[in-house]
């Protein structure tokens, strides 16, 4: 039974460019979430999405960064024209739901590091 | 918003002794989860122990327990009898009981070293 899975865990981008991060959440897990984590700091909420839908995006820049989570295939965080301050890791989790009691436990992948030269 | 707070950038402990990571947190709501969370050098999140705020008895998992104090808005972790692989960093996370608000709130995080 595969956990979170993220690919790249390595991913080097000049300013400018476009990163793309890619999380494939647990079988059966239906909720994704992204969180960042610079040096030196804990993990910040940035987005919470279900199938095809953005629940809450309370911590994403409002500006250059994306994400989605279409019925098929995997979610995807984008970043358009990085910047250094973008160096980061970015982590995914993902977890069910019983009804309308958000109370399981969010499983984390192992993350993808972020370079931006 | 909700706050977390972790005051020990770093703690330092012998094998086999105990120790406490302190948490407190700061909310209005009265009902919420929180969660202890550890990160070794592979950065891979684990969960280490998780309280419901409704229950009143403190969580323990082998090893790790919490002292969970609702009026005080503190949620400690005690490692007992340490050992050379809970050397991490170790989050304390809060979350909503729900109404879409799911994401984790997190901590600075406390490095936690084990002397032999």
């Amino acid at each position: 039974n595969a956990g979170v899975m993220q690919n790249p865990r390595h991913l080097v981008r000049r300013r400018g460019q476009e990163a793309r991060l890619r999380c494939s959440p647990m079988k059966g897990h239906s909720h994704v979430y992204w969180y960042r984590q610079l040096p030196e700091e804990g993990l910040k909420f940035m987005v919470y999405l279900q199938k095809e839908n953005i629940i809450d995006e309370s911590g994403m820049p409002k500006e250059r960064f994306s994400a989605e989570f279409p019925k098929e295939g995997p979610s995807i965080l984008r970043i358009q024209q990085v910047v250094r301050g973008d160096s980061a890791a970015y982590f995914c989790a993902s977890s069910q739901r019983q009804g309308m009691v958000a109370n399981n436990e969010q499983f984390f992948g192992p993350g993808t590091r972020l370079t931006v030269l | 918003a909700q706050t977390v707070t972790q005051s020990q950038p770093e703690m330092s402990v012998q094998e086999a002794e105990t120790v406490t990571l302190s948490c407190t947190y700061d909310t209005s709501e009265s009902d919420y989860y929180l969660f202890w969370y550890k990160q070794p050098p592979s950065r891979q999140m684990i969960l280490v122990i998780r309280q419901e705020a409704y229950k009143q008895q403190n969580a323990t998992e082998n090893r790790f327990s919490v002292n969970f104090q609702k009026a005080a808005k503190s949620f400690s972790l005690k490692i007992s009898d340490s050992q050379l692989g809970d050397a991490a960093m170790y989050f304390c996370a809060y979350r909503s009981s729900g109404g879409g608000a799911d994401g984790l709130t997190f901590g600075k995080g406390t490095h936690l070293i084990i002397q032999p």
